[in-house]
């Protein structure tokens, strides 16, 4: 029945040691979005795809990356996990990607770094 | 650049009253507006949208307005339940691709 599924749903990892988070959707969205959200402040975009085509946001630190293999997942690659990038990382999907669109997210994926 | 206001940040309220969660944005020029609810933990559920040419929304108990030329939209919650506590994040989208803005949030607790 989920729409948009994130694994896992915690995941811890170490500092400096690279992190993947992943993200799948059964409605063949054209758009999917990574939002990074820490502890009380608001979601963050760090990046989107339109199809194959990935847009960067202008204050995403190069240490994070990600990829799209295919219309139905989406990745985020962390390459060097600093204390300061514990975080919730929310999922979320868009039909068409118009600017009129609802978004629907996932349940998240809440990062630890020790 | 877009900014988006709830204040305030935390609200508890007896159950069964209503309630209105205030939100603000910056920048009118805005495609749309959209409510979500948060549970600890979690992600986010999207609860309203309303388009920059609509007023309001109704689903259920809520209700949401938009006013985009002052730069506000209210979140109307009537009767409150126990249930209803979770925190509150309105969105405005600005620009292609449905980019979403969003606000801190209201963190609402209902009391039995």
């Amino acid at each position: 029945d989920a729409m948009v599924i994130q694994n896992p749903r915690y995941q811890v990892t170490q500092f400096g040691k690279p992190v993947t988070l992943s993200c799948s959707q059964t409605l063949n969205h054209n758009v999917m979005y990574w939002y990074q959200q820490k502890s009380s402040q608001a979601p963050k975009l760090l990046f989107h795809y339109y199809d194959k085509d990935f847009n960067n946001e202008a204050d995403t630190p190069d240490n994070f990356q990600s990829r799209r293999p295919n219309t139905s997942f989406c990745f985020l690659d962390i390459r060097s996990p600093g204390l300061g990038d514990a975080a919730m990382y929310l999922c979320a999907t868009s039909g068409a990607g118009t600017a009129r669109e609802k978004l629907f997210f996932g349940s998240g994926t809440q990062l630890s770094v020790l | 650049k877009q900014e988006v206001t709830q204040i305030p940040a935390a609200l508890s309220v007896p159950e069964g009253e209503n309630l209105v969660l205030n939100c603000s944005f910056t920048d009118s020029a805005i495609y749309n507006l959209q409510w979500f609810r948060q549970d600890p933990g979690k992600g986010l559920t999207s609860l309203l949208l309303i388009q920059s040419s609509q007023r309001e929304q109704t689903s259920g108990r809520l209700n949401a307005s938009l006013d985009k030329s002052s730069g506000r939209s209210t979140l109307y919650i009537a009767a409150s339940q126990p249930g209803d506590s979770a925190t509150y994040l309105c969105a405005v989208s600005t620009g292609a691709n449905s980019k979403l803005t969003f606000g801190k949030g209201i963190t609402l607790s209902v009391r039995p």
